[in-house]
């Protein structure tokens, strides 16, 4: 079945570690997305990429990095100097070509990242 | 910059019965697309409904429809007939169908928690 598959679903860090949050999507969409969850703050955008080998940043995108070297794959490292990492974490895709897209994201089931 | 506001934190509703929850937005956009995602405890994201700027009316997918006011800049998500299945956090989310680095952006409402008693 086609999807959007996070790994890990949980995960724990200590503080000074950074961790890679795995985000591959076999759906064939052009674009992906990383958004934050926390508490009361509905979802923010972090980075997002609408081809390889490039990205953009989003609102909250400090402390965070990506990359986007192959189509179906776009990973986040959540370095040290994210000063409150503790959240949950939402990958996302669309199809990103006009004519085509109906506006819609598709999301995985995401990972929750815990510091120690 | 866009912004989505959604001002109830939390509704209920009794089962069968229907409730309405609201969602404004901020934009100069002429085109754009606007959505309804519900998040169960799984917290898995999945999309309720979705509507396009440009049509007048008002979409509907089974037991939910919207109320979209394009000039007050509206959008409220009308469930019927709820189900405990419906119980869940309920986002309304903007997306601009303008082109350039903005084109797919989301900007998603703080959500409403809906619960569901029997």
């Amino acid at each position: 079945d086609g999807g959007i598959t996070q790994s890990p679903k949980y995960l724990f860090r200590k503080e000074g570690q950074n961790v890679t949050l795995s985000c591959e999507q076999n759906l064939n969409h052009d674009a992906m997305y990383w958004y934050r969850q926390d508490p009361g703050q509905g979802l923010r955008l972090i980075y997002y990429s609408q081809i390889v080998n490039d990205f953009q940043k989003g609102d909250i995108a400090e402390g965070y990095s990506v990359s986007r070297e192959k189509k179906e794959s776009f990973p986040l490292t959540v370095t040290s100097a994210q000063k409150n990492p503790t959240a949950f974490y939402l990958c996302a895709s669309s199809i990103a070509t006009s004519g085509t897209d109906k506006g819609e994201l598709f999301f995985g089931e995401g990972s929750r990242l815990t510091v120690l | 910059a866009q912004t989505v506001t959604q001002s109830q934190p939390e509704m209920s509703v009794q089962e069968a019965e229907t409730v309405t929850l609201s969602c404004t937005y901020d934009t100069s956009e002429s085109d754009y697309y606007l959505f309804w995602y519900k998040q169960p405890p799984s917290r898995q994201m999945i999309l309720v409904i979705r509507q396009e700027a440009y049509k007048q009316q008002n979409a509907t997918e089974n037991r939910f429809s919207v109320n979209f006011q394009k000039a007050a800049k509206s959008f409220s998500l009308k469930i019927s007939d709820s189900q405990l299945g419906d119980a869940a956090m309920y986002f309304c989310a903007y997306r601009p169908n303008a082109g350039g680095t903005s084109y797919g952006k989301l900007t998603f409402g703080q959500g409403t928690i809906l619960t569901v008693h029997p």
